[in-house]
């Protein structure tokens, strides 16, 4: 089992619509979750950051936290063309390590 | 300020060639952690430094190497390089130790073993 996976993707949307990036981890006692957007040949940039169960919300992004199931997740709100990217989902691990997902790419149709 | 910055940008080496990667963190950051980036791919941990000490290491090999200066600058070095080893190196740093408030990336060193 791989420590950090996410939908394999690509996501298509269309502009407007909401976008629902979905990742599980397996070190169940982690507890920093991050989400990171990365445009094509760009670096990663944060963009959210969850600690504790239930949701979080910043603008138009919404990062969602169930610490029993091993799940974290993304919701991205009236989805705009420049949302297409890859979104990273990373855990920082009990053992001190941010481990990534392998990433998923959403692109937003206009 | 200034963001988390490397150097090179671009690099090509020879098969068996070493090469050092530099970085500079956002100043006030004490933690410094080298990824590698395989297209196509999530970012893979290499190592992490916080306060001049190797804090974390990833499943890499003794090929490579890395260092923390006194200035929180820190080196990535690899020997006898492989064509494998070709990728994207990112530096990431941030105010926490181990990247616990999440990392701000530098755009990294695009390597080339041919």
């Amino acid at each position: 089992q791989k420590e950090v996976e996410q939908n394999s993707g690509p996501l298509s949307v269309p502009e407007g619509a909401i976008a629902s990036l979905n990742c599980t981890y397996s070190d169940r006692v982690s507890q920093s979750f991050f989400w990171y957007r990365q445009y094509s040949g760009k670096s990663p940039e944060l963009i959210m950051s969850i600690y504790s169960n239930g949701d979080k919300e910043d603008g138009r992004f919404t990062a969602q936290l169930n610490k029993a199931s091993q799940y974290v997740s993304l919701l991205i709100r009236d989805s705009q063309p420049s949302d297409s990217a890859t979104y990273l989902c990373a855990v920082k691990t009990s053992y001190d390590k941010v481990i990534f997902g392998p990433g998923t790419s959403l692109s937003v149709i206009p | 300020d200034a963001g988390v910055t490397q150097s090179p940008t671009h690099l090509i080496k020879t098969r068996g060639q070493q090469v050092t990667l530099r970085c500079s963190p956002i100043s006030g950051h004490k933690s410094v952690s080298w990824y590698q980036q395989v297209l196509g791919q999530g970012p893979q941990f290499i190592f992490q430094y916080y306060e001049k000490e190797e804090r974390g290491r990833g499943n890499f090999p003794d090929r490579f190497s890395a260092r923390q200066f006194p200035n929180y600058s820190s080196e990535l070095n690899v020997n006898a390089l492989l064509l494998g080893d070709s990728a994207l190196y990112l530096c990431a740093s941030s105010r926490r130790e181990m990247g616990g408030d999440g990392y701000t990336f530098g755009s990294g060193t695009r390597l080339t073993v041919v």
